[in-house]
Protein backbone atom coordinates (compact mmCIF):
# COMPACT_ATOMS: atom_id res chain seq x y z
CA UNK A 1 0.00 0.00 0.00
CA UNK A 2 0.62 3.50 0.02
CA UNK A 3 2.33 3.86 -3.42
CA UNK A 4 3.07 7.21 -5.18
CA UNK A 5 3.98 7.26 -8.83
CA UNK A 6 5.68 9.68 -10.88
CA UNK A 7 5.34 10.23 -14.45
CA UNK A 8 7.20 10.37 -16.76
CA UNK A 9 10.25 8.82 -15.52
CA UNK A 10 12.61 10.76 -17.63
CA UNK A 11 12.41 13.42 -20.22
CA UNK A 12 14.59 15.16 -22.46
CA UNK A 13 13.72 18.51 -23.88
CA UNK A 14 14.74 21.14 -26.03
CA UNK A 15 15.76 25.20 -24.38
CA UNK A 16 11.73 26.83 -24.15
CA UNK A 17 9.76 24.08 -23.69
CA UNK A 18 6.88 23.51 -21.17
CA UNK A 19 7.26 20.11 -19.05
CA UNK A 20 4.87 18.81 -16.81
CA UNK A 21 5.37 15.98 -14.34
CA UNK A 22 2.26 13.96 -12.57
CA UNK A 23 2.43 12.63 -9.32
CA UNK A 24 -0.15 10.58 -8.60
CA UNK A 25 -1.04 8.51 -5.24
CA UNK A 26 -2.34 4.98 -6.35
CA UNK A 27 -3.83 3.74 -3.58
CA UNK A 28 -4.76 6.55 -1.18
CA UNK A 29 -5.72 10.02 -0.46
CA UNK A 30 -3.15 12.62 -0.37
CA UNK A 31 -4.27 15.35 1.80
CA UNK A 32 -0.71 17.30 1.24
CA UNK A 33 1.89 16.54 -1.77
CA UNK A 34 5.24 17.83 -1.60
CA UNK A 35 7.54 18.08 -4.46
CA UNK A 36 11.90 18.19 -4.14
CA UNK A 37 14.94 18.76 -6.55
CA UNK A 38 17.63 17.20 -6.28
CA UNK A 39 20.97 18.42 -8.40
CA UNK A 40 23.64 15.73 -8.73
CA UNK A 41 25.29 14.23 -5.91
CA UNK A 42 23.69 16.47 -3.52
CA UNK A 43 20.80 16.70 -1.13
CA UNK A 44 16.87 17.00 -1.61
CA UNK A 45 15.37 20.38 -1.42
CA UNK A 46 11.68 20.87 -1.05
CA UNK A 47 10.56 23.47 -3.72
CA UNK A 48 7.10 23.28 -2.47
CA UNK A 49 4.14 22.17 -0.93
CA UNK A 50 0.98 21.92 -2.20
CA UNK A 51 -2.78 21.10 -0.94
CA UNK A 52 -5.53 19.98 -2.57
CA UNK A 53 -7.93 22.70 -3.90
CA UNK A 54 -5.74 25.22 -2.72
CA UNK A 55 -2.62 27.07 -3.91
CA UNK A 56 0.96 25.60 -4.02
CA UNK A 57 3.58 27.59 -1.05
CA UNK A 58 6.95 27.90 -2.20
CA UNK A 59 10.13 27.58 0.03
CA UNK A 60 12.38 30.83 -0.30
CA UNK A 61 14.13 31.65 -3.42
CA UNK A 62 11.79 29.00 -5.83
CA UNK A 63 10.23 31.09 -8.75
CA UNK A 64 6.97 30.28 -8.70
CA UNK A 65 6.24 31.10 -11.78
CA UNK A 66 8.88 28.88 -13.17
CA UNK A 67 7.49 26.07 -11.06
CA UNK A 68 3.79 25.92 -11.89
CA UNK A 69 2.35 23.40 -9.63
CA UNK A 70 -1.41 22.26 -9.22
CA UNK A 71 -3.34 20.08 -7.25
CA UNK A 72 -6.80 19.63 -8.76
CA UNK A 73 -7.66 15.98 -6.91
CA UNK A 74 -6.39 14.38 -3.56
CA UNK A 75 -4.70 11.46 -5.63
CA UNK A 76 -2.99 14.20 -8.64
CA UNK A 77 -0.26 16.49 -7.85
CA UNK A 78 1.74 18.10 -10.95
CA UNK A 79 4.73 19.96 -11.25
CA UNK A 80 5.60 22.44 -14.60
CA UNK A 81 8.53 23.25 -15.33
CA UNK A 82 7.93 26.29 -17.49
CA UNK A 83 10.14 27.48 -20.30
CA UNK A 84 12.83 25.22 -19.49
CA UNK A 85 16.31 25.93 -19.18
CA UNK A 86 19.56 23.84 -19.29
CA UNK A 87 19.95 25.01 -15.67
CA UNK A 88 16.52 23.35 -14.90
CA UNK A 89 17.68 19.88 -15.75
CA UNK A 90 17.71 17.41 -12.24
CA UNK A 91 16.05 15.14 -10.45
CA UNK A 92 12.44 15.76 -9.21
CA UNK A 93 10.91 14.03 -6.80
CA UNK A 94 7.19 13.95 -5.36
CA UNK A 95 6.23 12.86 -2.36
CA UNK A 96 2.40 12.59 -0.63
CA UNK A 97 0.83 12.06 2.73
CA UNK A 98 -1.38 9.97 3.10
CA UNK A 99 -4.88 11.96 4.84
CA UNK A 100 -5.31 9.42 7.34
CA UNK A 101 -1.93 8.99 8.53
CA UNK A 102 -1.77 5.01 7.37
CA UNK A 103 1.89 3.41 7.29
CA UNK A 104 5.21 3.79 8.34
CA UNK A 105 6.13 7.12 7.36
CA UNK A 106 4.64 10.82 7.04
CA UNK A 107 5.54 10.91 3.42
CA UNK A 108 5.10 8.20 0.36
CA UNK A 109 8.08 8.75 -2.40
CA UNK A 110 7.29 8.84 -5.79
CA UNK A 111 10.59 7.12 -7.89
CA UNK A 112 11.49 10.35 -9.10
CA UNK A 113 11.64 12.30 -12.68
CA UNK A 114 14.61 12.96 -14.67
CA UNK A 115 14.78 16.08 -16.55
CA UNK A 116 17.05 17.07 -19.27
CA UNK A 117 17.35 20.40 -20.92
CA UNK A 118 19.28 20.54 -24.36
CA UNK B 1 15.99 25.93 13.11
CA UNK B 2 15.89 22.21 11.68
CA UNK B 3 19.34 20.86 9.64
CA UNK B 4 21.13 17.42 9.15
CA UNK B 5 24.74 16.96 8.78
CA UNK B 6 25.89 14.02 7.81
CA UNK B 7 29.27 12.28 7.14
CA UNK B 8 30.76 13.26 3.34
CA UNK B 9 31.61 10.13 1.49
CA UNK B 10 32.27 8.12 -0.45
CA UNK B 11 32.53 5.29 2.01
CA UNK B 12 34.38 2.70 0.09
CA UNK B 13 33.82 -1.02 1.99
CA UNK B 14 35.08 -4.34 1.75
CA UNK B 15 32.25 -6.98 1.28
CA UNK B 16 31.41 -8.50 5.41
CA UNK B 17 32.75 -5.10 6.57
CA UNK B 18 31.04 -3.38 9.52
CA UNK B 19 29.47 0.27 8.27
CA UNK B 20 28.88 3.56 10.23
CA UNK B 21 27.42 6.46 8.75
CA UNK B 22 27.31 9.36 11.13
CA UNK B 23 24.11 11.94 11.25
CA UNK B 24 23.87 14.50 13.64
CA UNK B 25 21.39 16.88 14.00
CA UNK B 26 19.71 20.65 15.38
CA UNK B 27 15.64 20.67 15.93
CA UNK B 28 13.50 22.22 17.51
CA UNK B 29 10.46 20.45 19.81
CA UNK B 30 10.75 16.67 19.21
CA UNK B 31 11.30 15.28 15.63
CA UNK B 32 11.15 11.88 14.05
CA UNK B 33 14.11 10.79 12.89
CA UNK B 34 14.59 8.66 9.35
CA UNK B 35 17.20 7.01 7.11
CA UNK B 36 16.52 6.54 3.71
CA UNK B 37 18.19 4.98 0.90
CA UNK B 38 18.45 5.64 -3.00
CA UNK B 39 20.06 3.21 -5.59
CA UNK B 40 20.77 4.94 -8.91
CA UNK B 41 18.39 6.27 -11.24
CA UNK B 42 15.31 5.29 -8.28
CA UNK B 43 13.72 7.55 -5.62
CA UNK B 44 13.96 6.81 -1.84
CA UNK B 45 13.26 4.23 -0.30
CA UNK B 46 12.24 4.18 3.49
CA UNK B 47 15.38 2.10 5.20
CA UNK B 48 14.35 2.57 9.02
CA UNK B 49 12.52 5.47 11.49
CA UNK B 50 12.59 6.36 15.18
CA UNK B 51 10.17 8.64 16.60
CA UNK B 52 11.49 9.59 20.06
CA UNK B 53 14.84 9.61 22.15
CA UNK B 54 16.30 5.73 22.60
CA UNK B 55 14.23 4.41 19.67
CA UNK B 56 15.92 2.26 17.34
CA UNK B 57 14.95 1.75 14.02
CA UNK B 58 16.22 -2.04 12.59
CA UNK B 59 15.37 -2.84 9.12
CA UNK B 60 17.63 -5.29 7.10
CA UNK B 61 20.43 -5.75 9.07
CA UNK B 62 21.14 -1.71 9.31
CA UNK B 63 20.07 -0.10 12.74
CA UNK B 64 20.48 3.33 14.48
CA UNK B 65 19.41 4.55 17.98
CA UNK B 66 17.68 7.94 18.47
CA UNK B 67 20.28 9.16 20.94
CA UNK B 68 19.18 12.86 21.81
CA UNK B 69 21.87 13.70 24.30
CA UNK B 70 24.45 13.73 21.63
CA UNK B 71 21.63 15.08 18.85
CA UNK B 72 22.39 11.85 16.76
CA UNK B 73 20.93 8.85 14.65
CA UNK B 74 24.08 7.09 12.95
CA UNK B 75 23.89 4.13 10.74
CA UNK B 76 25.60 0.79 11.29
CA UNK B 77 25.24 -2.46 10.17
CA UNK B 78 27.56 -5.40 11.11
CA UNK B 79 28.29 -7.01 7.59
CA UNK B 80 27.92 -4.78 4.37
CA UNK B 81 27.20 -6.59 0.77
CA UNK B 82 28.04 -5.78 -2.53
CA UNK B 83 23.93 -5.15 -2.95
CA UNK B 84 24.25 -2.28 -0.22
CA UNK B 85 25.99 -0.17 -2.60
CA UNK B 86 23.65 2.76 -2.79
CA UNK B 87 23.07 6.57 -1.12
CA UNK B 88 21.98 7.07 2.09
CA UNK B 89 20.17 10.06 3.53
CA UNK B 90 19.62 10.77 7.19
CA UNK B 91 16.68 12.86 7.28
CA UNK B 92 14.71 14.75 10.17
CA UNK B 93 11.22 15.22 10.03
CA UNK B 94 9.68 18.01 12.31
CA UNK B 95 6.45 19.83 11.68
CA UNK B 96 5.34 18.26 8.68
CA UNK B 97 8.27 19.26 7.00
CA UNK B 98 11.72 16.93 6.21
CA UNK B 99 14.72 18.29 6.09
CA UNK B 100 17.25 15.91 4.41
CA UNK B 101 21.01 15.67 4.78
CA UNK B 102 23.88 15.85 1.95
CA UNK B 103 23.70 12.00 1.14
CA UNK B 104 26.51 9.68 1.73
CA UNK B 105 27.55 7.26 -1.18
CA UNK B 106 28.30 3.61 -0.07
CA UNK B 107 30.56 1.58 -2.19
CA UNK B 108 30.83 -2.22 -0.99
CA UNK B 109 33.40 -3.93 -3.06
CA UNK B 110 33.43 -8.08 -3.45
Amino acid sequence: GAVVSQHPSWVICKSGTSVKIECRSLDFQATTMFWYRQFPKQSLMLMATSNEGSKATYEQGVEKDKFLINHASLTLSTLTVTSAHPEDSSFYICSARDGRDRGNQPQHFGDGTRLSIL
Amino acid sequence: GNSVTQMEGPVTLSEEAFLTINCTYTATGYPSLFWYVQYPGEGLQLLLKATKADDKGSNKGFEATYRKETTSFHLEKGSVQVSDSAVYFCALYNFNKFYFGSGTKLNVKP
